[in-house]
């Protein structure tokens, strides 16, 4: 198996554009959750998913951010518009019913 | 509600000693307990894990972990640190599936020196 896979590994966007990250999930499991690092804040959960559905958004900073799982394998988070504050790595982890979360390599996100 | 509580920020070792990293944790059930390596500018890398089987769990390189539900603790251990061991090291609760939400410590760092 693959593992978790994000893209893209890194971006540098400007201020005010929109940001698209994208997770696509470990075969056969059925959570995900978005995770945000940062030096000052260390990690912070944004959101997570069970089979497709979100669970639990209160780490959501704010509306510019947005989370989907269109299906099974598949989620992306949106940030529109981008702002400098949002720099940071991006996780996005899964799990499956034998525990244990797999992290994928992160999103290194620059905001100019 | 379930908390974790990493007992150290920063924890220097001399190559070859042992390593002993402290977790401490609160939960209403009976937890799954979880630690994870993150090395600079990588990932998180999931250590080993305890879910109500063996209070005594192995995980890779070297590391191993004891669930004491009378303690509430679940220390990270290592016989003999290797430079290759520096980095940050989290404890992670869940509840006792596993697979919903999970609450993290603020990590540990670990330095090796030579």
């Amino acid at each position: 198996d693959a593992g978790v896979i994000q893209s893209p590994r890194h971006e540098v966007t400007e201020m005010g554009q929109e940001v698209t990250l994208r997770c696509k999930l470990i075969s056969g499991h059925n959570s995900l959750f978005w995770y945000r690092q940062t030096m000052m804040r260390g990690l912070e959960l944004l959101i997570y998913f069970n089979n497709n559905v979100p669970i639990d958004d209160s780490g959501m900073p704010e509306d510019r951010f947005s989370a989907k799982m269109p299906n099974a394998s598949f989620s992306t988070l949106k940030i529109q518009p981008s702002e400098p504050r949002d720099s940071a790595v991006y996780f996005c982890a899964s799990t499956g019913l034998a525990g244990g979360q797999f992290f994928g390599p992160g999103t290194r996100l620059t905001v100019l | 509600a379930q908390s974790v509580t990493q007992l150290d920020s920063h924890v220097s070792v001399s190559e070859g000693t042992p390593v002993l990293l402290r977790c401490n944790y609160s939960s209403s059930y009976s937890p799954s307990l979880f630690w994870y390596v993150q090395h600079p500018n990588k990932g998180l890398q999931l250590l080993l894990k305890y879910t109500s089987a063996a209070t005594l769990v192995k995980g890779i390189n070297g590391f191993e972990a004891e669930f004491k539900k009378s303690e509430t603790s679940f220390h990270l251990t290592k016989p003999s640190a290797h430079m290759s061991d520096a980095a940050e090291y989290f404890c992670v609760v869940s509840d006792p599936g596993g697979y919903q939400k999970v609450t993290f410590g603020t990590g540990t760092k670990l330095q090796v020196i030579p």
